[in-house]
């Protein structure tokens, strides 16, 4: 079965820098959650987007921005890069409906900022 | 964390054993999720329980809720070496967002 896909899966990027990742639901999920994982670290909820408008905020930088596209795939945009921002980034997505809707992760993009 | 704590947070048993590991969090919940982490890659979701569902089970894990104390446990029973890993809770409330725990580092010992 088709899962969460994110690319790339790997970043190194300088400070100041900007960098995209990307990442496409499982087809027919509406809601895309982005996380930030810093080494050694439990996911720390960023932001998350229902059916293309951006639904809840959470421990997101302001220098950090996301949208969700037609087509249902999200970009997480981050511009003047930190040390601190090096952590793994994952994309998860659901199919809101009813009470409980089961989110499935992608693999993580590992951002290392040098 | 964003949620709450998960405890312990590490556990190291033998194979065959049983694992319980234990998470709390703040505020209602519309349900609450147990995923797994092996080191470095993404979360698989293992298990999601309601908050109107007090005990659910699937293959060798049962969880727990108690929305009373704000609480659930994952038992993992007769545990193997590939059980290895971090396992954290997540709670949703509203649907749209959804809070991790702490993690718990279970190791299982051949």
């Amino acid at each position: 079965a088709a899962g969460v896909i994110q690319s790339p899966r790997h970043l190194i990027k300088e400070k100041r820098e900007t960098a995209t990742l990307k990442c496409y639901p499982i087809p027919r999920h509406d809601t895309v959650y982005w996380y930030q994982q810093g080494p050694g670290q439990d996911p720390q909820f960023l932001i998350s987007f229902y059916e293309k408008m951006q639904s809840d905020k959470g421990s997101i930088p302001d220098r950090f921005s996301a949208q969700q596209f037609s087509d249902y795939h999200s970009e997480l945009n981050m511009s003047s890069l930190e040390l601190g921002d090096s952590a793994l980034y994952f994309c998860a997505s659901s199919l809101l409906s009813g009470l409980g809707n089961t989110i499935y992760f992608g693999e993580g993009s590992w951002l290392t900022v040098v | 964390s964003q949620q709450g704590e998960e405890d312990p947070q590490a556990l190291s048993i033998q194979e065959g054993e049983n694992a319980t590991m234990n998470c709390s969090y703040k505020t209602s919940i519309n349900n609450l999720q147990w995923y797994r982490q092996n080191s470095g890659r993404g979360l698989v979701h293992l298990i999601l329980i309601r908050s109107n569902e007090r005990e659910k089970h699937s293959g060798r894990l049962r969880v727990t809720l108690d929305t009373s104390k704000k609480s659930s446990s994952l038992l993992i029973t007769a545990s193997r070496a590939a059980d290895t890993a971090s396992y954290f809770c997540a709670t949703s409330y509203n649907n749209n967002d959804m809070r991790f725990g702490a993690g718990t580092r279970l190791t299982v010992k051949p």
